[in-house]
């Protein structure tokens, strides 16, 4: 049974330029939330991918956006990137039962985006 | 104020000490509550959930005081392979969804 995979693992990007990072959830779940960690905090909540849209979303600028396919995989696309974008971007993923509270997620690697 | 808050620390702790730490939330309406730990530039594993009468595993114990607002992790008998640092995430209600968030964590560290 697959957990959550992402890739890359780690890559350096320059200011400006863009980034895609790529998420599959562990099997059986259709719930894809991405979260931003910068050194020393907690994971910031980015948004959440259910049934191929974009449900919640977290106090971050529009140059954070992404996608999730109909396999239930999921891109997070960074645009123009800026230095404080560097931190380890965590896709983590659930299985959404309608007004259940407690369902537990489930964090992949994470990917380390270094932007110089 | 932040929605959920919690003590960075470090907790510096000998082994074999009793040690618990205490994360506040601020939404009445969070619904579940959990603990996550995380391992020096890896991702978030989950440790526990916390349930309402409190829950027991192992060495940890993890209890909820929904008047206070708090849960709270207690770990005995502490090992070295505990060092790490302990996140809180909370359920909360947000558009038809729960969104957990999270705390900074609290850095453990057990010496010998």
């Amino acid at each position: 049974d697959a957990g959550v995979t992402q890739s890359p693992t780690h890559l350096i990007k320059t200011r400006g330029q863009q980034v895609t990072l790529r998420c599959s959830p562990k099997s059986g779940h259709d719930t894809v939330s991405w979260y931003q960690q910068a050194l020393g905090q907690g994971p910031q909540f980015i948004f959440q991918y259910y049934e191929e849209e974009e449900r919640q979303r977290g106090n971050f600028p529009d140059r954070f956006s992404g996608h999730q396919y109909p396999n239930y995989s999921s891109e997070l696309n960074v645009n123009a990137l800026l230095l404080g974008d560097s931190a380890l971007y965590l896709c983590a993923s659930t299985l959404r039962v309608t007004g259940v509270s407690g369902n537990t997620i489930y964090f992949g690697e994470g990917s380390w985006l270094t932007v110089v | 104020r932040k929605e959920v808050e919690q003590d960075p620390g470090p907790f510096n702790v000998p082994e074999g000490a009793t040690v618990a730490f205490n994360c506040t939330y601020s939404n009445s309406a969070s619904q579940s509550f959990f603990w996550y730990r995380q391992d020096c530039r890896k991702e978030p594993k989950l440790l526990m959930s916390v349930y309402s009468s409190g829950n027991e595993d192992g060495r940890f114990t993890a209890q909820l005081n929904r008047a206070s607002q708090y849960i709270s992790l207690l770990i005995r008998d502490s090992k070295l392979s505990d060092s790490a640092t302990y996140l809180c995430a909370v359920n909360s209600p947000s558009g038809g969804s729960y969104i957990p968030t999270f705390g900074r964590g609290t850095s453990l560290i057990v010496h010998p």
